[in-house]
């Protein structure tokens, strides 16, 4: 079975700060993908970046990167530069690659809120 | 989100009434989800298809019923709606085709439930 865990139910961070979103993993898949996506007010989910298990850089997608780290399972993103428009649930997930057929399982995510 | 499409969009049930959810993707996928949102849950699996014909239980399959007649069609029932199914539906979608960098898993924009 495979399981993402974000432990950090809300965050605030100031305007132009950079902020760091947890997420745990566990899963015995060899391969797997992880990803974040964003889901403001409005409902609608937002790809932000993703991270294969075998990619030997972290991801980078404009002023999101995603902090890999395999030996302690976790897949941290980091947002450089906050914007209002930041404001918005992000969730963190996964997909596994085995009998499981490639199932895609989320985290509880984590409400951030950037401030002026 | 252009490609995968849930309807209805809004929807009132009374306790015990059936419907069916349709999410429809134009993409040629073969792997389609099905997730309710509930707060403080994030996104939980309800049932999957890795293909035509195929259907699989996710992580709360109790309630629903799904079918994969067509490759690009995903229908979610409920036999006998009840209060407890009153969520947020969230179809998704992806192939297992694309390149390098193109693993973005595709969502509807959310299909509103209430069940009174």
């Amino acid at each position: 079975a495979q399981k993402i865990t974000q432990t950090q139910p809300g965050m605030f961070v100031q305007e132009k700060e950079a902020v760091t979103l947890d997420c745990t993993y566990d899963t015995s898949d060899p391969s797997y993908g992880l990803f974040w996506y964003k889901q403001p007010s409005s409902g609608e989910m937002i790809f932000l970046i993703y991270q294969g298990s075998y990619d030997q850089q972290n991801a980078t997608e404009g002023r999101y990167s995603l902090n890999f780290q395999k030996a302690r399972k976790s897949a941290n993103l980091v947002i450089s530069a906050s914007q209002l428009g930041d404001s918005a649930m992000y969730f963190c997930a996964m997909r596994g690659s085995t009998g499981g057929g490639n199932k895609l399982t989320f985290g509880t995510g984590t409400q951030l809120k950037v401030e002026l | 989100n252009a490609g995968v499409t849930q309807t209805p969009k809004f929807r009132v049930l009374k306790t015990g009434q059936s419907m069916t959810l349709l999410c429809a993707q134009d993409m040629n996928h073969e792997y389609m989800y099905w997730y309710r949102q509930d707060p403080g849950m994030g996104l939980r699996l309800i049932h999957y298809s890795v293909g035509e014909g195929t259907t699989a239980k996710g992580e709360v399959p109790d309630g629903y019923n799904v079918s994969r007649l067509k490759k690009q069609n995903f229908l979610l029932g409920l036999e006998s709606a009840a209060p407890s199914q009153t969520s947020v539906y969230f179809c998704a979608s992806w192939t297992r085709e694309q390149g390098a960098g193109g693993n973005t898993i595709y969502f509807g924009e959310g299909s509103w439930l209430t069940v009174v």
